[in-house]
């Protein structure tokens, strides 16, 4: 059974950069899409950006290009990076995997992490 | 990007009694190979969410047969035929046809 834990900062300061960290146990991160996801406290969810060993990623634009997404195979390991942060980042952000098959759901997910952008 | 647009947004139901949420989309989530790219998922109060149904109406392992998804193009439907007291939180359909994946604002249902 795969499991996904978030790591990072739970304090980030208006105009930085939002860092996070997602941590793959009891399997491989190879072969599988990998995405981050968030949801502001009392709101719904959104999709923020994915990733596959490959190296392909793919982001939401509505993010306007703030967003980094990588991954290490090496530490089974993959990041978020998000730059430029206001209030609005504010957020639970989930690290999911994506299952291998159909709509390429996602079938595993972190129990997220909160992250408050506050000076 | 693809609007989803779920109702009810709030749903009492009475155990034992079934449950039913729509989702429609802006554009058809039917694909060339015909399948539906649309997933249900279940956020329960203080977890992640957990994945349902995927491709419109497969089960993901373990969810229980109560739990069915119907629906192809823009029209989906998510039933439970009984509802039971674990199934109360937040219910989301997602889109999968085209990035950026989006959801819908989600349908609270709740215990009478």
């Amino acid at each position: 059974q795969v499991q996904l834990q978030e790591s990072g900062p739970g304090l980030v300061n208006p105009s930085e950069t939002l860092s996070l960290t997602c941590t793959v146990s009891g399997g491989s991160i190879s072969g599988y899409y990998w995405s981050w996801v968030r949801q502001p406290p009392g709101k719904g969810l959104e999709w923020i950006a994915w990733i596959h060993d490959s190296g392909r990623t793919k982001y939401n634009p509505s993010l306007n290009g703030r967003v980094t997404i990588l991954l290490d195979t090496s530490k089974n390991q993959f990041s978020l990076k998000l730059s430029s942060v206001t209030a609005a980042d504010t957020a639970v952000y989930y690290c999911a995997r994506h299952f291998s098959g159909g709509t390429y759901p996602l079938d595993s997910w972190g129990q997220g992490t909160l992250v408050s952008v506050s000076s | 990007e693809i609007v989803m647009t779920q109702s009810p947004l709030s749903l009492p139901v009475t155990p034992g009694e079934p449950a039913s949420i729509s989702c429609r989309s802006s554009q058809s989530l039917q694909s060339s190979n015909g399948n539906n790219y649309l997933d249900w998922y279940l956020q329960k109060p203080g977890q992640s969410p957990q994945l349902l149904i995927y491709l419109g109406s497969t089960r993901a392992s373990g969810v229980p047969d109560r739990f069915s998804g119907s629906g192809s193009g823009t029209d989906f439907t998510l039933k439970i035929s009984r509802v039971e007291a674990e199934d109360v939180g937040l219910y989301y359909c997602m889109q999968a046809v085209q990035e950026p994946r989006t959801f819908g604002q989600g349908t609270r249902v709740e215990i009478k």
